[in-house]
């Protein structure tokens, strides 16, 4: 079964609107970290924001946040007011602190496009 | 700081070649990661270190790929006899705290 599902290959979004980028896990870990990333066109692996497993808030960096929803598995990451600059392909993964040690498993990513 | 720092970042060889990557972690961190990313297989862990030592390998595809850290500021991943199906980016990646940086990666081709 897969780790993560990021059921979006594509997205498209209006400039300054908001977008929300699905992502779902499965794991029997109670202890876990959900993180974001971002890989824009030149090819880097940008880290954007983290969810650990027993945080009561959701996560909030900047225009980026993390609908954490626990019991139905979902950690979806959230952009307000889109820029142009957003466009990229963005990736889900988990830390599995028990069961996988250091590992990151990522998910098969969204490719955003921001239109102007 | 200078964040995790690959080199090459491009890498082109001939099958049959033995190829090394190179990695300068951030300073300080104590974890380093291995990942390939590929169009077919997405990105998956290859090795990672703690404190220099090796402590998962599973990932790495088979005995043709080998992966050192002599000390806590360089890493290698070597692959020897390399072939077409090693093309990918190579990342490497180092954290102490929560989240791993990345480096820029290197492009590797097997022609």
């Amino acid at each position: 079964a897969q780790k993560i599902t990021q059921t979006q290959p594509g997205m498209f979004v209006q400039e300054k609107e908001a977008v929300t980028l699905d992502c779902t896990y499965d794991t029997s870990d109670p202890s876990y970290g959900l993180f974001w990333y971002k890989q824009p066109s030149s090819g880097e692996m940008i880290f954007l924001i983290y969810q650990g497993s027993y945080d009561q808030q959701n996560a909030t960096e900047g225009r980026y946040s993390l609908n954490f929803q626990k019991a139905r598995k979902s950690a979806n990451l959230v952009i307000s007011a889109s820029q142009l600059g957003d466009s990229a392909m963005y990736f889900c993964a988990m830390r599995e602190e028990e069961t996988s040690g250091s590992r990151l498993t990522f998910g098969e990513g969204t490719q955003l496009t921001v239109n102007p | 700081d200078a964040g995790v720092i690959q080199s090459p970042r491009h890498e082109v060889t001939e099958m049959g070649q033995e190829v090394t990557l190179r990695c300068k972690p951030i300073s300080g961190h104590d974890y380093l990661f291995w990942y390939r990313q590929t169009m077919m297989r997405g990105l998956e862990l290859l090795i990672y270190f703690n404190n220099n030592v090796p402590i998962d390998d599973s990932g790495m595809p088979e005995d043709r790929f080998s992966a050192k850290m002599p000390n806590a500021s360089f890493s290698t991943l070597k692959i020897q006899p390399s072939e077409p199906r090693d093309s990918a980016v190579y990342f490497c990646a180092s954290r102490t705290g929560t989240e791993a940086f990345f480096g820029q990666g290197t492009r590797l081709t097997v022609v």
